[in-house]
């Protein structure tokens, strides 16, 4: 089945420092992507919404500033925590639709867990 | 809005069947997913189901819809200790982009 890589999988910073997390689907093309934010024992957070060619779109709520999202290529988006701070210490998952597929599915990274010390 | 409902938590014995129940508001819901959530990992598609259909059974997953309730079930059968995770139901418009997700179900499986 498709695949979706995230790199890195754990990542620890100090206070004040920006963070890149990328997401990569592996065998399909993706023109959106989709990231999430998912507190400690709690369902995902839909943050913004990445086109490829385009700017991502934000959900109400989320700084696009703070988190800076870019879809340069079609199997590659980035998602930047800029300033990071330990209230953005979460768990970030990344998906992305196969646009060939029938049913729309999605397929989901790993996940990404960031400290912010 | 779209919102979807689920219970958060189920113990079952392993062995036993495990039913997990998802209810949603959105009547144009296209298709309907269960993912399932292990510790520390992200989403792994479990199945899926289009809303023309009531049933669809695939080895020990067994998802029934009931349209008019907008209900959802997933049943496990043979619970296995390699199925406690978390599980989470999905759905998306007709179109769109998101899907919305349930706050998900932690089933424990019980030896």
């Amino acid at each position: 089945g498709a695949v979706v890589s995230q790199h890195p999988s754990r990542v620890i910073c100090k206070s004040g420092t920006s963070v890149k997390i990328e997401c990569r689907s592996l065998d399909f093309q993706a023109t959106t992507m989709f990231w999430y934010r998912q507190f400690p024992k709690q369902s995902l957070m839909l943050m913004a919404t990445s086109n490829e060619g385009s700017k991502a779109t934000y959900e109400q709520g989320v700084e696009k500033d703070k988190f800076l999202i870019n879809h340069a290529s079609l199997t590659l988006s980035t998602l930047t925590v800029t300033s990071a701070h330990p209230e953005d210490s979460s768990f970030y998952i990344c998906s992305a639709r196969d646009s060939r597929g029938n049913t729309g599915e999605l397929f989901f990274g790993e996940g990404s867990r960031l400290t912010v010390l | 809005g779209e919102d979807v409902e689920q219970s958060l938590f189920l113990s079952v014995r392993e062995g036993d069947s495990s039913v997990i129940n998802c209810t949603y508001t959105d009547s144009s819901s296209t298709y309907l997913y269960w993912y399932k959530q292990e510790p520390g990992a992200g989403l792994q598609l479990l199945t899926y189901i289009f809303s023309n259909m009531d049933m669809k059974q695939d080895q020990r997953l067994t998802v029934l819809l009931n349209k008019k309730d907008k209900h959802l079930s997933l049943r496990i059968a043979d619970t296995q200790t390699g199925d406690s995770a978390i599980y989470f139901c999905a759905e998306t418009p007709p179109y769109g982009q998101n899907f919305v997700f349930g706050p998900g179900t932690r089933l424990s499986v019980l030896p």
